[in-house]
C-alpha cells in the first residue's frame, strides 16, 4: 500500500465551479501537509501548506485536514482556466526534514 | 531569472552510457534534493545533501550517484544508464520554514530523460 493515495484524474470542470482534490495517506505520525500545483513542462510550486489538522484559506484556495479519518483536501473556488494543472498532495512527519511523501497528482483541467 | 535550473532539460541517451544531470540555484539554499516523477507513481527522492559535505540517500539511490560541487550546484550522474530510469527528474532546494522547523522546497523546471 502507498503512504498517500490521490485520484489520478483527469478532473475536468467549467469554469466558475468549486473543485475538491483529495488524498489519503496511511501513516498517521504525518502531521505536516502540502499542496503542489505543476504546470505542464514544469516543476511543482507550493501552494499551500497546514499543520495538523483543520482548515486553511487562501483567497480561491482552501486546505483542509482530517486527521482522524487520514484525509486531506483541497478547494478551488470559482475555478479559473489558469487553474488547468496537476496537483500534488505532499505530507511528511513533523521534524523529518528528508522525507515527503508525494501523492501521484489529480490532473484538473478548466473549461472556459 | 529561475532560482532553481537544471540542464539538460531534455536528453534522449541508450542503455549503458554514463550521463549527469545539473542543478544550480541561486536562492542561497544549504538543503538541496534530487527526485524522479513516473505516471501514477508521484514524486520519489533519490538523494538528498544537507550541505556541501553531506549527502544522504533517499528511497530509490540504486543506480544513481551524486556530487555537490558547492552550495549552489548539486549534480546526479547515472553511471550505466538503463531504460527503466526513463523519467522526469528534478532539482529541488529548501531552507527552514519561517515558524517552525519544517522545510518549503523549491522546484527546479525538470530535466525529460530518455533511454533506449
Amino acid at each position: 500500500q502507498k503512504e498517500v493515495e490521490q485520484d489520478p484524474g483527469p478532473l475536468s470542470v467549467p469554469e466558475g465551479a468549486i473543485v475538491s482534490l483529495n488524498c489519503t495517506y496511511s501513516n498517521s505520525a504525518f502531521q505536516y501537509f502540502m499542496w503542489y500545483r505543476q504546470y505542464s513542462r514544469k516543476g511543482p510550486e507550493l501552494l499551500m501548506y497546514t499543520y495538523s489538522s483543520g482548515n486553511k484559506e487562501d483567497g480561491r484556495f482552501t486546505a483542509q485536514v482530517d486527521k482522524s479519518s487520514k484525509y486531506i483536501s483541497l478547494f478551488i473556488r470559482d475555478s479559473q482556466p489558469s487553474d488547468s494543472a496537476t496537483y500534488l498532495c505532499a505530507m511528511s512527519e513533523i521534524g523529518n526534514f528528508n522525507k515527503f511523501y508525494f501523492g501521484s497528482g489529480t490532473k484538473l483541467n478548466v473549461k472556459p | 531569472d529561475a532560482d532553481v535550473t537544471q540542464t539538460p532539460r531534455n536528453r534522449i541517451t541508450k542503455t549503458g552510457k554514463r550521463i549527469m544531470l545539473e542543478c544550480s540555484q541561486t536562492k542561497g539554499h544549504d538543503r538541496m534534493y534530487w527526485y524522479r516523477q513516473d505516471p501514477g507513481l508521484g514524486l520519489r527522492l533519490i538523494y538528498y545533501s544537507f550541505d556541501v559535505k553531506d549527502i544522504n540517500k533517499g528511497e530509490i539511490s540504486d543506480g544513481y550517484s551524486v556530487s555537490r560541487q558547492a552550495q549552489a550546484k548539486f549534480s546526479l550522474s547515472l553511471e550505466s544508464a538503463i531504460p527503466n530510469q526513463t523519467a522526469l527528474y528534478f532539482c529541488a532546494t529548501s531552507d527552514l520554514g519561517q515558524g517552525f522547523s519544517q522545510d518549503t522546497q523549491y522546484f527546479g523546471p525538470g530535466t525529460r530523460l530518455t533511454v533506449l
